[in-house]
């Protein structure tokens, strides 16, 4: 069955330390891969997508997120994390048959510790 | 820059009642789109609307419809609220052919 998944529910980090969040991918053929964030309270807003080309995608907010083929994953990544990076990061998928349908995963809550 | 709207904002009912969930989107985008969001389930899709007078169910359309009322406006109906529906709800829009790129605020619907 098609599926995508974050394993990891909740991540704490200390302001200034680096993020990584892990996003796996089960489809019969590479989809198209979207990372998007909610803010408390407010609706999602696209930080990146990958359709094809160069592996390493580079984002809004200065998130960048690498397609690793032979993984199935999807990793979102952030150099350096600010307070305001704090909230719910969500992982999505579409098919390449039909874009219209895409599918999130459960989420990531990510915490930032000054 | 008012993006997508969403009304209401909050809203509880009683099981049995009728509701419409307002979207309404000033970007002239074709493509419109709602999705209920439940904790730790990420966000399911409803029903979507790929262009003006087109309407496709998504992963749970059960106990819902839709009307693509002209271009900027995209409605939800449940039309005998169940406990099951208690839910926030958001509407998202984009170019013909795109993912969503743009949402809403969201519709905090409890069903009692």
């Amino acid at each position: 069955a098609q599926s995508v998944t974050q394993p990891d529910i909740h991540i704490t980090v200390s302001e200034g330390a680096s993020l990584e969040l892990r996003c796996n991918y089960s489809y019969g053929a590479t989809p198209y891969l979207f990372w998007y964030v909610q803010s408390p309270g407010q609706g999602l807003q696209l930080l990146l997508k990958y359709f094809s080309g160069d592996t390493l995608v580079q984002g809004i907010k200065g998130f960048e997120a690498e397609f690793k083929r032979s993984q199935s994953s999807f990793n979102l990544r952030k150099p350096s994390v600010h307070w305001s990076d704090a909230a719910e990061y969500f992982c999505a998928v579409v098919p390449r048959s039909n874009d219209y349908k895409l599918s999130f995963g459960a989420g990531t809550t990510v915490t930032v510790r000054a | 820059n008012a993006g997508v709207t969403q009304t209401p904002k909050f809203q509880v009912l009683k099981t049995g009642q009728s509701m419409t969930l307002q979207c309404a989107q000033d970007m002239n985008h074709n493509s419109m789109y709602w999705y209920r969001q439940d904790p730790g389930m990420g966000l399911r899709l409803i029903y979507y609307s790929a262009s003006e007078g087109t309407t496709d169910k998504g992963e749970v359309p059960n106990g819902y419809n839709v009307s693509r009322l002209n271009k900027r406006e995209f409605s939800l109906r449940l039309e005998s609220a169940a406990p099951s529906q208690t839910s926030v709800y958001f509407c998202a829009s984009s170019e013909y052919g795109r993912q969503p790129q743009h949402f809403g605020d969201g519709t905090r619907l409890s069903i009692l």
